[in-house]
C-alpha cells in the first residue's frame, strides 16, 4: 500500500528566505507525486505534478520540487518566500499501476514572517 | 469558467440528524472524488465517480455514509444519524477524465456535529 509521511507539522520562515518542505513516500515502484496548497478557507489548489521524465518539477507561483527516487522523497522547495505563501501543503501519491485514489500526507503548516 | 462549487459552506447539525452535503463540479469534468478532512488529518478519501461506472465507495467509513451522482454531473454526499466524529470539512474535487488529470477542489462543507 502506498503511504505519504510529511515530517515537518508547521514551518516557520522569515520573508524573502527559502524555503523546502519535505515529502517521503513509499510504493514499490516509481509512483504520481502531487504538491498541493490549500490557503484558509480554501479548496486544495495544485501546485505541481510528477508522472515520469525529468525529476525537476517546475510548478506555479514558483515552487518546484524534486524527484529522488534513492530517497523516495518529493520535498518542494521555493528560492524566496511571500508573505502570501503562508498555508498548508500537502504531499500526495498515486501509485501508477491503474489506482485513481491518492494518498494524501497530514500537510505542513507555513508560518511566513515579516 | 466556474470552479467546483459546494453547498452548505458550513453545516451545524444535531447528533442524529441526517444531512446532505452538495457538489456541482465543473462542467465536463467526468471524475468526482470526495474527500474528509478531519483537524490535523491530511484528506480522507470516501467516494469515487467515473462517468457512467459504478462508483467506488471503499472509503466511507459506515453505512451512515452515502453518495450519489445524478446525470453525470452533481453530487450529493449524505450522512445519517450524524455521530460527533463526523465533524470534519467534506471536500469535493472534480477533474476532465482520470487519475492524471488535475483535480480542481471545491471550497468545502464545514460540518459540525454537536
Amino acid at each position: 500500500a502506498q503511504s505519504v509521511t510529511q515530517p515537518d507539522i508547521h514551518i516557520t520562515v522569515s520573508e524573502g528566505a527559502s524555503l523546502e518542505l519535505r515529502c517521503n513516500y513509499s510504493y514499490g515502484a516509481t509512483p504520481y507525486l502531487f504538491w498541493y496548497v490549500q490557503s484558509p478557507g480554501q479548496g486544495l489548489q495544485l501546485l505541481l505534478k510528477y508522472f515520469s521524465g525529468d525529476t525537476l518539477v517546475q510548478g506555479i507561483k514558483g515552487f518546484e520540487a524534486e524527484f529522488k527516487r534513492s530517497q523516495s522523497s518529493f520535498n518542494l522547495r521555493k528560492p524566496s518566500v511571500h508573505w502570501s505563501d503562508a498555508a498548508e501543503y500537502f504531499c500526495a501519491v498515486l501509485s501508477s499501476g491503474g489506482s485513481y485514489i491518492p494518498t494524501f500526507g497530514r500537510g505542513t503548516s507555513l508560518i511566513v514572517h515579516p | 469558467g466556474a470552479g467546483v462549487s459546494q453547498s452548505p459552506s458550513n453545516k451545524v447539525t444535531e447528533k442524529g440528524k441526517d444531512v446532505e452535503l452538495r457538489c456541482d463540479p465543473i462542467s465536463g469534468h467526468t471524475a468526482l472524488y470526495w474527500y474528509r478532512q478531519s483537524l490535523g488529518q491530511g484528506l480522507e478519501f470516501l467516494i469515487y465517480f467515473q462517468g457512467n461506472s459504478a462508483p467506488d465507495k471503499s472509503g466511507l467509513p459506515s453505512d451512515r455514509f452515502s453518495a450519489e451522482r445524478t446525470g453525470g454531473s452533481v453530487s450529493t454526499l449524505t450522512i445519517q444519524r450524524t455521530q460527533q466524529e463526523d465533524s470534519a470539512v467534506y471536500l469535493c474535487a472534480s477533474s476532465l477524465v482520470g487519475v492524471r488529470d488535475t483535480q480542481y477542489f471545491g471550497p468545502g462543507t464545514r460540518l459540525t456535529v454537536l
